[in-house]
């Protein structure tokens, strides 16, 4: 059974900081790992989706990575904005196409 | 142009009730899914259904029962509403099964049960 783990769960930062959210899933069977960030009574917004032949992904000032091996992923994220301030999920999808998520690591971004 | 919309937003309602939230996706997308968001913001898949049929049934009550009457519409019934489902419910939406598809959400039904 997939369980996903995020740490730390909330983390403040000063604006311009380069920052990583780390990601963790039990079974390395996955064939995705998705990052989404969730904006305080919003739904989830898709950031990067890294497919399990990928080591990384990169949008923008976010770049996402995936070790299968090490059963890790972590998220990137450079020169930090306020706007960046957001809940940050990492899902696992595996055989049964599901998603399966992490609790999240809630950002705040102080300028 | 909302890619995925819900309705309602927020729904206040009493225990024993039977209430019904709608899911439609303008996104031309062949995959729709139910999650639940508990207190602890933990988000965790409830139903999956693909052009019209079901296809992912996590553990869930019989009193919740989702209808698909196409595949840009997916519903989602409650009946005998308890305090333990208030929660925030998304939907969402992806192209086909593909496992390199990502997912889009609604922005969420926010229900409370008195």
């Amino acid at each position: 059974k997939q369980e996903v783990t995020q740490i730390p769960a909330a983390l403040s930062v000063p604006e311009g900081e380069n920052l990583v959210l780390n990601c963790s899933f039990t079974d390395s069977a996955i064939y995705n790992l998705q990052w989404f960030r969730q904006d305080p009574g919003k739904g989830l917004t898709s950031l990067l989706l890294i497919q399990s032949s990928q080591r990384e992904q990169t949008s923008g000032r976010l770049n996402a990575s995936l070790d299968k091996s090490s059963g890790r992923s972590t998220l990137y994220i450079a020169a930090s904005q306020p706007g960046d301030s957001a809940t940050y999920l990492c899902a696992g999808q595996g055989g049964s196409e599901k998603l399966v998520f992490g609790k999240g690591t809630k950002l705040t971004v102080n300028p | 142009d909302t890619a995925v919309s819900q309705t309602p937003k927020y729904l206040v309602t009493q225990m024993g009730n039977d209430k019904s939230i709608k899911c439609e996706q303008n996104l031309g997308h062949d995959t729709m899914y139910w999650y639940k968001q508990d207190s602890k913001k933990f988000l965790k898949i409830m139903f999956s259904y693909n052009n019209k049929e079901l296809i992912i049934n996590e553990t869930v009550p019989n009193r919740f029962s989702p209808k698909s009457p196409d595949k840009a519409h997916l519903n989602l019934h409650i009946n005998s509403l308890e305090l333990g489902d208030s929660a925030v419910y998304f939907c969402a939406s992806s192209r086909g099964q593909g496992r390199a598809q990502p997912q889009h959400f609604g922005d969420g039904t926010r229900l409370s049960i008195l």
